[in-house]
């Protein structure tokens, strides 16, 4: 089955810069791969995602690149506010089949 | 409308115990899927349905675990004879389930079910 790896587990940055965080999979048939935003006690919120047909998408501050031949996909939030500070998860899914996750990324913002 | 909701909020049980957890997706999805979150890790797939059926149950880690959608709508995750380590946030998500030609849907978040087991 799908396997998800995300790194790192923990980043810090100051506030204004940008962060990245990357994950990889392992199933060449997966074709949908959301970024969830969680808070503590919160339900993971979907802040972007990417399709297999796109290589590169951007919302504002954030956007997702994906490599499709190396099987991964990068999240980057430029410009970063201690409100971006939350638990971040990478996944990946075939059609309306089931997601498998990464283990998530501690983002901490400082003023 | 409204989003994903799920009841209870938060449920205490003991070891040995039967619960159940409550999903009401959001209204005109097909698509259901249930996923347990532990502290510290990303949510685990349980069983996702399109309709009334089980279209990947996969996820459910034994027999202990069941759930039903009965009319296509709520879905009900039942775990008989709970265990320490069944202990969890129970999430649920709902998608449209249109299927079109396997292209990806965004899956919607419910709060969860807090579920600890003594």
């Amino acid at each position: 089955g799908e396997n998800v790896e995300q790194h790192p587990s923990t980043l810090s940055v100051q506030e204004g810069d940008s962060a990245v965080i990357k994950c990889t999979y392992s199933d060449s048939a997966s074709n949908y791969f959301p970024w969830y935003k969680q808070e503590l006690g919160k339900r993971p919120q979907l802040i972007i995602d990417i399709r297999s047909n796109v290589g590169e998408k951007k919302d504002q501050r954030i956007a997702v690149t994906l490599n499709k031949t190396a099987k991964h996909f990068s999240l980057h939030i430029t410009e970063t506010q201690p409100e971006d500070s939350a638990v971040y998860f990478c996944a990946a899914s075939i059609g309306t089949g089931k997601s498998t996750f990464g283990d998530g990324t501690t983002l901490t913002v400082k003023p | 409308g409204a989003g994903v909701s799920q009841t209870p909020s938060n449920k205490v049980t003991e070891k040995g115990k039967y619960v159940e957890l409550r999903c009401d997706p959001i209204s005109g999805h097909t698509a259901l899927y249930w996923y347990r979150q532990s502290l510290g890790q990303g949510p685990e797939f349980l069983i996702y349905f399109q309709g009334t059926g089980a279209a990947d149950d996969s996820g459910l880690p034994n027999d202990r675990f069941f759930a039903v959608r009965p009319e296509g709508s709520v879905s009900t995750l039942k775990i008989q004879r709970t265990e320490r380590g069944d202990s969890a946030v129970y999430l649920c998500a709902s998608s449209l389930g249109l299927g079109l030609a396997g292209a990806a849907e965004t899956q919607y978040f419910g709060p969860g079910t807090r579920l600890l087991v003594l």
